[in-house]
């Protein structure tokens, strides 16, 4: 089955710090998603990124699919940025079933 | 208004009570999904479904039945509960790209 691998497992930024959070996989996908999850919570979709490159505010996602990598960059981090960020993915197999890795949990301290 | 809903959000069962999680989706997706989250094994998928009347096991369906009556709706159900059993469990609706969470149900077996 698929092998999803993030780094890393955890991470303390200073406010104002930039974050790269990584996510590998092993074989083939058809689909990417990273979330976010505040302690306690559910999680919330932070982009639906399959291949290329793309942005939401601070956020920058880029998926590149021969090197079998997708990343989450944060910039000028802030406090309200900590918590975990998972990456999840669908493998090109038509079974619709979605493999998570375990997350980065993020700290922002100020 | 929240797309994926979840009944109990919070449950305390005893061992070898029968415990059911119901979950409610607006998304009109065909595929649901049940996880268990626990630290350091992340999300673990336990049943899932494709449509109304279908159910699929997922990566540890050991201790759980899931029942999908209707397209909106998608049960876990866990006949016998056990103490190993507590954590927290998520629904999620999704298509073949994205998936939506729900809000989360937290059990503990006693």
């Amino acid at each position: 089955g698929q092998q999803v691998q993030q780094s890393p497992a955890s991470l303390v930024l200073q406010e104002g710090e930039n974050a790269e959070l990584q996510c590998n996989f092993s074989t083939s996908l058809n689909s990417m998603q990273w979330f976010y999850q505040r302690p306690g919570g559910s999680l919330v979709s932070l982009f639906y990124n399959p291949s290329g490159t793309k942005h939401s505010g601070r956020l920058t996602s880029t998926t590149v699919i021969k090197e079998r990598r997708s990343s989450l960059h944060i910039s000028s981090s802030q406090t309200t940025d900590s918590g975990t960020y998972l990456c999840a993915l669908e493998e090109n197999t038509g079974y619709q079933n979605f493999y998570f890795g375990k997350g980065t949990s993020l700290t922002v301290i100020p | 208004e929240a797309a994926v809903t979840q009944s109990p959000r919070n449950k305390v069962a005893v061992t070898g009570g029968k415990v059911t999680l119901s979950c409610n989706q607006t998304n009109n997706h065909n595929n649901m999904y049940w996880y268990r989250q626990d630290t350091g094994h992340g999300l673990r998928l336990i049943h899932y479904s494709y449509g109304a009347g279908s159910t699929e096991k997922g990566d540890i369906p050991d201790g759980y039945k899931a029942s999908r009556p209707s397209q909106e709706n998608f049960s876990l159900i866990l006949e016998l509960a056990t103490p190993s059993q507590t954590s927290v469990y998520f629904c999620a609706s999704g298509d073949e790209y994205e998936q939506y969470f729900g809000p989360g149900t937290r059990l503990t077996v006693l």
